[in-house]
């Protein structure tokens, strides 16, 4: 079954410092997504992105945070400055367009990024 | 605001009990709601998505449902392996991609 791959699936950073997540969507797939979960939280939005732009963000998704789909299989969130309140899950996701039969979000395994 | 609550946060269960798990949502213009099953530091795993009111799809020992305000996951003779946190989470209006989280029911299912 096809999945969506992310690496790493740990990383430990200081604060401050830029981080790369990256993510492998579903090939056939048309729709990506970022969502975070803070430890015991809930799963939250973070940004959508459809035909090469952000189609929607959050709140959350500030200047620090940036995508980019560098190359016809990649998906990247890069945090610019991270903080300690970043530390979280991290969650690719991708999508097929609506109407497809079992229209759902497929997520990777997440990155757990800690900032220290 | 649209919101979602999942009830209960948690459950226990002996293997076979069968159970509910409750999903309410307050939104304008549902457009899907999905249910996700998520084991520890794993990601979301798709289970169902269901579109209208009435609805109802299933899969093993599990079955969804829906009404205008809420939706059920029915739990049918469970497993210790249907431990894990089910997720709810609804899509709203047709200006928006993003899935709206509830915070999850956490099921332990004992042998």
């Amino acid at each position: 079954e096809p999945e969506v791959t992310q690496t790493p699936s740990h990383q430990v950073t200081q604060m401050g410092q830029e981080v790369i997540l990256r993510c492998v969507p579903i090939s056939n797939h048309l729709y990506f997504y970022w969502y975070r979960q803070i430890l015991g939280q809930k799963v939250e939005f973070l940004v959508s992105f459809y035909n090469n732009e952000i189609s929607e963000k959050s709140e959350i998704f500030d200047d620090q945070f940036s995508v980019e789909r560098p190359d016809g299989s990649n998906f990247t969130l890069k945090i610019r400055s991270t903080k300690l309140e970043d530390s979280a899950m991290y969650f690719c996701a991708s999508s097929g367009p609506p109407g497809v039969i079992n229209y759902g979000y497929t997520f990777g395994s997440g990155t757990r990024l800690t900032v220290v | 605001e649209d919101q979602v609550t999942q009830s209960p946060e948690a459950l226990r269960l002996q293997e076979g009990e069968s159970s509910s798990l409750n999903c309410s949502y307050t939104v304008s213009g549902l457009r899907g709601l999905f249910w996700y099953r998520q084991d520890p530091g794993k990601g979301p795993e798709f289970l169902f998505t269901l579109y209208s009111a009435g609805e109802e799809k299933e899969k093993e020992r599990l079955k969804a449902t829906l009404t205008k305000k809420e939706s059920f996951l029915h739990i049918t003779a469970p497993k210790p392996e249907d431990s894990a946190t089910y997720l709810c989470a609804v899509q709203a209006p047709r200006n928006t991609d993003k899935l709206i989280f509830g915070t999850g029911t956490r099921l332990q299912v004992f042998p």
